[in-house]
């Protein structure tokens, strides 16, 4: 199991829309659309903010999507706030009950 | 509403045995149906899953950490517990325990941690 791979950070202005992509493989995400995405503030634990691909839990803005085509995956936040710097991490099922993560991608709000 | 709590020593010397355990709240392991996990974080770096378990006594492992690693519940304290042996100061880490979803009703259960710890900080020294 090798880390999906994520850029290490993506900008973009108040109002923009910024995109973080997450690669694997076809052992995981490729082969299963079951990853989801968190959230992390400094010194604070991961928050769910996207599962299943595109699923958001109750309470997450719909600003916040995902996406997916063969062995990358997306996550789209539209109307960039503030409040939206933080670093994100992506995850994948792996098979047989395991999960992989993402190397992590800070986003930097201009 | 459901809450995770991680509790154990916060220095650990190298080659010894890290031992934490994670208080959950406001709800059932044995009787929520879902599976619980454990994922770490080093200092400055990304996140590790660790291991994976069922209260039943179904475990999963990362193939790194496997041969180091006991993932175990005791349901009459609602908790759950993580041992890693033989720890040396790559394991030094801020170490989380989690519920993952969806319920074990759906497939493919243990694909996302919807319920995360605040987190507990393990630095390996001597």
């Amino acid at each position: 199991q090798s880390a999906l791979t994520q850029p290490p950070s993506v900008s973009g202005s108040p109002g923009q829309s910024v995109t973080i992509s997450c690669t694997g493989t076809s052992s995981d995400v490729g082969g299963y659309n079951y990853v989801s995405w968190y959230q992390q503030h400094p010194g604070k634990a991961p928050k769910l903010m996207i599962y299943d691909v595109n699923k958001r839990p109750s309470g997450v803005p719909d600003r916040f999507s995902g996406s997916k085509s063969g062995n990358t995956a997306s996550l789209t936040i539209s109307g960039l706030q503030a409040d939206d710097e933080s670093d994100y991490y992506c995850c994948s099922y792996a098979g047989r009950y395991s999960v992989v993560f993402g190397g992590g991608t800070k986003v930097t709000v201009l | 509403q459901l809450q995770l709590q991680e509790s154990g020593p916060g220095l650990v010397k190298p080659s010894e045995t890290l031992s934490l355990t994670c208080a959950v709240s406001g709800g059932s392991i044995s009787g929520d149906n879902y599976y619980w996990g454990w994922i770490r974080q080093p200092p400055g770096k990304g996140l590790e899953w660790i291991a994976t378990i069922y209260y039943s006594g179904s475990t999963f492992y990362s193939p790194s950490l496997k041969s180091r690693v006991t993932i175990s519940v005791d349901t009459s304290k609602n908790h759950l517990s993580l041992r890693l042996n033989s720890v040396t100061a790559a394991d030094t880490a801020v170490y989380y325990c989690a519920r993952l979803g969806p319920p074990i009703t759906m497939p493919r259960g243990a694909r996302y941690c919807d319920y995360w710890g605040q987190g507990i900080l393990v630095t390996v020294s001597s």
